[in-house]
């Protein structure tokens, strides 16, 4: 398989803040990373495409200014959430394609909202 | 539109019995098919994955059934483990290259010692 990390674990910040997950492929490059968002026993839902050295996709209803992603490495990605509020408390998750097809997901990222 | 739909929701099978899970997609574009396997509070973990040229896929204990014409793949667990208890998601993407995967709503499986 392949490792995929992601930084932190957890975050607990205050209201209107902005708080930035990473995410690293640690044993391959990845030239494309994604997003998911996951409520409490539900399905991965997919926020937006990460793509190394140009502007992230976003997925419909996703709003970019609000979810900033930067792939400035082949190996590194990071999502900003700007001005937090508790509706953004989720479970954070990525994931980095090695070869053709094969998406390995991170540890992901329990962020709360207060 | 959901378009990977999964079942059941819940599932529960004794000890050394078969898991089933199965999953339905209405796009005739998606040409990979992985499932993944996630823990609490834990990120999903790739168990197998399949391509419609072939209609069975055998990795350990796990097995994808896939039938192009019916539009469906399964993820059969042989001999079932307590440890298996997790949630299972089927998936689906489309064309080559990286492509962000399509989730199933999930299935809750727990193994009864």
């Amino acid at each position: 398989g392949a490792v995929v990390s992601q930084h932190p674990s957890r975050v607990i910040c205050k209201s209107g803040t902005s708080v930035k997950i990473e995410c690293r492929s640690l044993d391959f490059q990845a030239t494309t990373m994604f997003w998911y968002r996951q409520f409490p026993k539900q399905s991965l839902m997919l926020m937006a495409t990460s793509n190394e050295g140009s502007k992230a996709t976003y997925e419909q209803g996703v709003e970019k200014d609000k979810f900033l992603i930067n792939h400035a490495s082949l190996t590194l990605s990071t999502l900003t959430v700007t001005s937090a509020h508790p509706e953004d408390s989720s479970f954070y998750i990525c994931s980095a394609t090695k070869g053709a097809d094969t998406q390995y997901f991170g540890p992901g990222t329990r962020l709360t909202v207060l | 539109q959901q378009q990977v739909k999964q079942s059941p929701q819940s599932l529960i099978v004794q000890k050394g019995g078969i898991s089933i899970i199965n999953c339905a997609y209405e796009n005739t574009a998606f040409d990979y098919f992985p499932w993944y396997q996630q823990f609490p509070g834990k990120g999903p973990a790739l168990l197998i994955a399949i391509r419609p040229d072939v209609s069975e896929k055998k990795e350990g204990r796990f097995t994808i059934s896939f039938n192009k014409s019916a539009k469906q793949f399964s993820l059969h667990i042989m001999d079932s483990q307590p440890g298996d208890s997790a949630t299972y998601f089927c998936a689906a993407s489309k064309g080559t290259g990286r492509r962000a995967l399509t989730f199933g709503s999930g299935t809750r499986l727990q193994v009864q010692p």
